[in-house]
């Protein structure tokens, strides 16, 4: 069974910084896209990055670039999201969610399609 | 960035009812499109890729169609457990946005 558990969430003041994990087990996570997705309170969903299987690429929404950093260890099966300078805005529920593939035809075509439970950020003094 | 719009932004339905609810790309995605149901609470549950393929699990009473900048998803006939909020996501370019949302609450 596929799963995705985050941790590190919490009350931090504005301009602080916070480490969130994602623990991911069921699956061969290596060779996995993964990403971070984020939803403020009463709000929608927005993406917030990603990360290739081997590390090698990192994609960012320009909200966070230069103040969120996402990686992977691979050999522990762990996603991270290091976040620096943070703002009240950036207060929401973060999910670690897989990318799959879906290839037809000679195309691919990305979908999440297993989220963790969300971890809690509030920026706030 | 790619912005993604959708409509209505909520509907009041009944069960048994065919519910439709579009979705507008700023720009072309080809059929680069993913429809998500969020429940109060919960995580989003992917419900189809590639703008018409359907998740493995989903109930085929779920279907999407489109392609460049215009989507449909549709629920054929409403269930009690299809009231939910249902997101479109673009998956043609980084950063893969999403659109604001589609409230389905009860009549």
């Amino acid at each position: 069974e596929v799963q995705l558990v985050e941790s590190g969430g919490g009350l931090v003041q504005p301009g602080g910084s916070l480490r969130l994990s994602c623990a991911a087990s069921g699956f061969t996570f290596n060779t996995y896209w993964m990403n971070w997705v984020r939803q403020a309170p009463g709000k929608g969903l927005e993406w917030v990055a990603n990360i290739k299987q081997d590390g090698s690429g990192e994609y960012y929404v320009d909200a966070v670039k230069g103040r969120f950093t996402i990686s992977r260890d691979n050999a522990r099966d762990s996603l991270y999201l290091q976040m620096n300078s943070l703002r009240a805005e950036d207060t929401a529920v973060y999910y670690c969610a897989r990318q799959s593939l879906y290839c037809s035809a000679g195309n691919c075509y990305s979908g999440i399609d297993y989220w963790g439970q969300g971890t809690l950020v509030s920026v706030s003094s | 960035d790619i912005q993604m719009t959708q409509s209505p932004s909520s509907l009041s339905a009944s069960v048994g009812d065919r519910v439709t609810i579009t979705c507008r790309a700023s720009q072309t995605v080809s059929t680069y499109l993913n429809w998500y149901q969020q429940k109060p609470g919960k995580a989003p549950k992917l419900l189809i890729y590639a703008a018409s393929s359907l998740q493995s699990g989903v109930p085929s009473r779920f279907s999407g169609s489109g392609s460049g900048i215009d989507f449909i998803l549709t629920i054929s006939s409403l269930q009690p457990e299809d009231f939910a909020t249902y997101y479109c996501q673009q998956s043609y370019s980084t950063p893969f946005t999403f659109g604001p949302g589609t409230k389905v609450d009860i009549k």
